[in-house]
């Protein structure tokens, strides 16, 4: 059974600066989800990351995937207010379609 | 519609009473899925449809059931519900894993459910 555990589940920072969400996960597993969700909304997809070594880039955040540590991060650079959310990681198992999700980190980007 | 849509927006519930909630989708996907969100425990997968006509349960099917008689809907239905079903559930979508290398979800805007 797969599990996914991230790290910090609470993370407050200031404008400007750099930080890395970590989202390790338990057995093998074929791809990697990040999502975002704002309060009260629901969830919207960021990346997907399908093979070890991949990096994915939008914006401020960039994404990697290390299947080999089961190891994925989600990395801010020079935050800003409006990246405030939680974010989560989800693993999908090689048997299916059926994605197992990380409890949330919620960030909160001060000014 | 676009994407999936989800009803009610939110409902109070007393307890016993029996409550479906709906969800369509208009993508044409093959796997739908129903999760429930509570503070602290992330989202948890109740029951899932890779077709149409099957189903399948996640972590937490207890108290809940679906069918799929068609591609674009998923119906969750609580026979009788209880106050630990408060939260809020989600609904979801994706291609099968066959006809898709990426096999992202997309998720519905959810329903707020309060069982007094």
């Amino acid at each position: 059974e797969l599990k996914v555990e991230q790290n910090p589940l609470f993370l407050s920072m200031q404008e400007g600066k750099n930080y890395t969400i970590y989202c390790n996960y338990s057995t093998t597993s074929d791809r990697l989800y990040w999502y975002r969700q704002d309060p009260g909304k629901s969830l919207e997809s960021l990346f997907v990351l399908l093979s070890n070594g991949a990096v994915k880039q939008e914006g401020r955040l960039m994404a990697s995937l290390d299947t080999k540590a089961r190891l994925s991060t989600l990395h801010i650079t020079a935050a800003v207010h409006d990246l405030s959310a939680t974010y989560f990681c989800a693993g999908q198992e090689t048997s299916g379609s059926r994605l197992t999700f990380g409890e949330g980190t919620q960030l909160t980007v001060n000014p | 519609i676009a994407g999936i849509t989800q009803a009610p927006t939110s409902q109070i519930l007393a307890a016993g009473r029996r409550m479906t909630l709906r969800c369509t989708q208009d993508m044409r996907h093959n796997a739908m899925y129903w999760y429930r969100q509570d503070l602290g425990l992330g989202l948890r997968l109740i029951h899932y449809s890779n077709t149409a006509g099957t189903t399948g349960k996640g972590e937490v099917p207890d108290g809940y059931s679906v069918s799929r008689a068609n591609t674009d809907d998923f119906p969750l239905t609580l026979a009788s519900a209880v106050p630990s079903q408060t939260s809020v559930y989600f609904c979801a979508s994706s291609d099968s894993p066959r006809t898709s290398s990426y096999n992202e979800q997309f998720f519905g805007p959810g329903t707020r459910l309060t069982v007094l």
